[in-house]
């Protein structure tokens, strides 16, 4: 696709379950970065990929957070036991190369997910 | 490590005034970079300005840099309805990811 793909778009769960969210990146783009949005909150760095490799991890929130990225493109981000505070919009975002570097970074419309 | 924080958080002026928008980060940078977001959108890349620059110009936006006090400003000029979103800064170092502050969210009312 021509953008930053995220699904499901709206996710309902109910506490201690587990969840999925998935993020398709601009083919071609080898830096791939997750991040978290509570309402009317900025965003909260959670991870980034350059390649397959996570060479920051540090904003992931706990153990129960952890995401795995495959043929350095597709990525997903799994919630073990979700706990109301998970709830947020969850934003992915891509670019050519990092930010550090003058990449821009392209972003998803986000994951919606509601904790019950 | 917070590379981004705006000041105001909230802003509103009317359609055809000028906004400005303040952003300060705390470590060196490699550059600095402002989105938009809309109400419930993925952020959009608006204009990035280099450690080696002072001032750039996009449309109707012009973004300076100040190294020395690690601040930057964003001013939208001749506001219109479609502006209002919330604005976002971002300070990128080598090599590690893009940490942004908690916005500016401006109103511009017709």
């Amino acid at each position: 696709g021509a953008g930053v793909s995220q699904s499901p778009s709206n996710k309902v769960t109910e506490k201690g379950k587990d969840v999925e969210l998935r993020c398709d990146p601009i083919s071609g783009h080898t830096a791939l970065y997750w991040y978290r949005q509570s309402l009317g909150q900025g965003l909260e760095f959670l991870i980034y990929f350059q390649g397959n490799s996570a060479p920051d991890k540090s904003g992931l929130p706990s153990d129960r957070f952890s995401a795995e990225r495959t043929g350095g493109s597709v990525s997903t981000l799994t919630i073990q036991r979700t706990q109301q505070e998970d709830s947020a919009v969850y934003l992915c975002a891509s670019s050519l190369e990092l930010a550090g570097n003058t990449g821009e970074l392209f972003f998803g419309e986000g994951s919606r997910l509601t904790v019950l | 490590s917070q590379q981004g924080e705006e000041d105001p958080q909230a802003l509103s002026i009317q359609e055809g005034e000028n906004a400005t928008m303040n952003c300060s980060y705390k470590t060196s940078i490699n550059n600095l970079q402002w989105y938009r977001q809309n109400s419930g959108r993925g952020l959009v890349h608006l204009i990035l300005i280099r450690s080696n620059e002072r001032e750039k110009h996009s449309g109707r936006l012009r973004v300076t840099l100040d190294t020395s006090k690690k601040s930057s400003s964003l001013l939208i000029t001749a506001s219109r309805a479609a502006d209002t979103a919330s604005y976002f800064c971002a300070g990128a170092q080598a090599g590690t990811a893009l940490i942004f502050g908690k916005g500016t969210t401006l109103s511009v009312s017709s």
